[in-house]
């Protein structure tokens, strides 16, 4: 299957300091995702990006799609403590019926 | 929330015995997925339906047999659980061609002895 890698692995940060995390892979995708997921509970949509060059923001999350199509980059500005969690990066194939996910970035933030 | 229930919520089976998962829809939404998360794996696609009776193979769909019936459910079934099928397991569904908006199930938590 598709290899999508994820960096880094584990974060932790101070609250108000901003967050990189970046997702990269050998093949080419035509959409990119990045979910948030709390214990527990299933990954929820933050930004979804279409085209490539692509910069979408939410809130304090800004997510862009690389211009090769093979990685995606999420930045968080001002963390807060509800920003913890594990963040996921998937691609979509250009048939748009599979996704593929990244192993994930465990974000933790100091109060 | 997308109105989207799976059940059994956790399943503690044992080796060889048949287990099936029911994720069940009130969003009328066309595509349904079927993911297992594992530790250092993230999240992989076991089957997906892009309509009624329509499904095709995931990533690790080996062991793994899916249906659906109704627009509203999507049932996964293990005909012979195994160990290594230790997992949480994630239903998820999405709406139209625009399908990276995809809606995720609370997980079934299934142990295998």
């Amino acid at each position: 299957g598709q290899q999508l890698n994820q960096s880094p692995q584990s974060m932790f940060i101070q609250e108000g300091e901003d967050v990189s995390m970046n997702c990269t892979s050998s093949s080419i995708f035509n959409t990119w995702l990045w979910y948030k997921q709390d214990p527990g509970e299933g990954p929820v949509l933050l930004i979804a990006l279409y085209k490539a060059g692509e910069l979408t923001s939410n809130g304090r999350l800004t997510a862009q799609f690389g211009i090769t199509r093979k990685d995606s980059f999420l930045n968080i500005s001002a963390s807060i403590p509800s920003d913890v969690g594990i963040y996921f990066c998937a691609g979509v194939t250009n048939t748009g019926n599979q996704f593929y996910f990244g192993t994930g970035t465990s974000l933790t933030v100091i109060p | 929330d997308a109105g989207i229930t799976q059940s059994p919520r956790h399943k503690v089976t044992e080796t060889g015995t048949p287990v099936t998962l029911r994720c069940h829809q009130t969003e009328n939404h066309r595509y349904m997925y079927w993911y297992r998360q594992d530790p250092g794996h993230g999240l992989r696609l076991i089957h997906y339906s892009y309509g009624v009776k329509d499904t095709d193979k995931g990533e690790v769909s080996d062991g793994y047999s899916v249906s659906r019936s109704k627009t509203e459910d999507f049932l996964l079934t293990l005909e012979s659980a195994t160990s290594s099928q230790t997992s949480v397991y994630f239903c998820a569904i999405s709406e139209s061609v625009r399908v990276g908006e995809q809606f995720f199930g609370p997980g079934t938590r299934l142990t295998v002895l």
